[in-house]
């Protein structure tokens, strides 16, 4: 079974507008993390938030927050006030216990003038 | 401060040949681990280390070794590399505090011919 599910291969959004890419995880570690990564046409990896699975709350850095549902084992990401320069493939990862990643198939989001 | 430094940044091998990829991070962090990125998909773990002597496999182990002498390096090993291998390849950090986020090298890319 996927540890990490992506269902979107690709989103588009216009300027200004907020976005949710979607993120569902399989895992029976009571202890992991969820992680959200984007990577920009240049290739580099770039870290955008962290949600432990103890947290009591949403993660939230800047125009970037995480909704999730542990009940439902979702980590959205949640995109607000999209810029065009966040057109990038996003990457869902999960950390089990002190384990590395396992990454997502990730989904490519477009930014629409 | 250099963060993850990977080299070379691209290499092309013949069938058969056998290189190291380097990885170096100057940051102190525990965790280390290499993952592999075929085109349009996600990243796959190849191998990991916990701290510096330990080290374990990841999803695609198969034709790569790994050695961590020390905190700072955890190369690369193709054994004899083949068509197959042909990817993007990226090491990555973190510090042991199961909280943050791991720091990613800017990648190597690898064709084999």
């Amino acid at each position: 079974a996927q540890k990490i599910t992506q269902t979107q291969p690709g989103m588009f959004v216009q300027e200004k507008e907020a976005v949710t890419l979607d993120c569902t995880y399989d895992t029976s570690d009571p202890s992991y993390g969820l992680f959200w990564y984007k990577q920009p046409s240049s290739g580099e990896m770039i870290f955008l938030i962290y949600q432990g699975s103890y947290d009591q709350q949403n993660a939230t850095e800047g125009r970037y927050s995480l909704n999730f549902q542990k009940a439902r084992k979702s980590a959205n990401l949640v995109i607000s006030a999209s810029q065009l320069g966040d057109s990038a493939m996003y990457f869902c990862a999960m950390r089990e216990d002190r384990r590395a990643l396992t990454f997502g198939s990730g989904t490519r989001l477009q930014v629409q003038p | 401060n250099a963060g993850v430094t990977q080299t070379p940044k691209f290499q092309v091998l013949k069938t058969g040949q056998s290189m190291t990829l380097q990885c170096a991070q100057d940051m102190n962090h525990e965790y280390m681990s290499w993952y592999r990125q075929d085109p349009g998909m996600g990243l796959r773990l190849i191998h990991y280390s916990v701290g510096a002597g330990i080290t374990d496999q990841g999803e695609v182990p198969n034709g790569y070794n790994v050695s961590r002498s020390t905190t700072e390096d955890f190369p690369l090993r193709l054994l004899s590399a083949a068509p197959s291998q042909t990817s993007v390849y990226f090491c990555a950090s973190r510090p042991g505090d199961l909280n943050y986020g791991y720091t990613f090298g800017s990648g190597t890319r690898l064709t084999v011919v």
